[in-house]
């Protein structure tokens, strides 16, 4: 079946650093994929649309300067928590939409805590 | 996209099938029915689909009311490892804009 990564699976930073998280479709290509952030005990949160090649639709109330979202490929997309502060920790939940169009496959996630 | 409601948590004995309910009264008629679950601190997964027939893998069953008003997934044999959050969602299936939202999902115990 269809594999998404992420790359780190947790990160420990400063606060005030900027920290980048790799989405990757391992063996297909997509031209959409979506990150999500989940706080604990709550349910995922769309944050934005990654289309390749173009720029990402944010959902409402996410900062897209502070969320800097890449797609430069079609098996990549990146997302760089910039300036990041303790609120800002989190569970990073990537995911791609398949081949077929109808499906999406989600990464492992990325735990970020900002000290 | 339409809406799901679904009760915020349920037990289930170990071997037993687990029936979870979904709510969608407003769903339309291009939008499918996905379940998904996510054990703790893990990405969520996808279990099945449907749009009105009612479908079966080799994970679980889902089972479509004729007015598409509300569902219900079933884990036939519940094991331990199937204690996760379960989430059901309605939305459009093959199309250019779509995006999964995801509600507050049922929280599955299923014990020993």
């Amino acid at each position: 079946g269809a594999v998404v990564s992420q790359h780190p699976s947790w990160v420990i930073c400063k606060s005030g650093t900027s920290v980048k998280i790799e989405c990757r479709s391992l063996d297909f290509q997509a031209t959409t994929m979506f990150w999500y952030r989940q706080f604990p005990k709550q349910s995922l949160m769309l944050m934005a649309t990654s289309n390749e090649g173009s720029k990402a639709t944010y959902e409402q109330g996410v900062e897209k300067d502070k969320f800097l979202i890449n797609h430069a490929s079609l098996t990549l997309s990146t997302l760089t928590v910039t300036s990041a502060h303790p609120e800002d920790s989190s569970f990073y939940i990537c995911s791609a939409r398949g081949p077929r169009g109808d499906e999406q496959f989600f990464g492992p996630g990325t735990r970020l805590t900002v000290l | 996209d339409a809406k799901t409601t679904q009760p915020p948590s349920m037990d289930c004995a170990e071997g037993r099938a687990a029936n979870l309910p979904c709510n969608h009264s407003t769903i339309s008629g291009n939008e499918y029915v996905y379940w998904y679950r996510q054990i703790h601190s893990q990405g969520p997964q996808y279990i099945i689909h449907g749009l009105k027939n009612n479908e079966t893998n080799e994970m679980a069953s889902l089972i479509i009311t004729e007015d598409r008003k509300s569902s219900t997934l079933i884990l036939p044999h519940a094991t331990l490892r199937d204690t996760a959050v379960y989430y059901c969602i309605v939305r459009v299936g093959n199309s250019g804009g779509f995006k999964t939202i995801f509600g507050a999902g049922t929280r599955l115990f299923v014990k020993a």
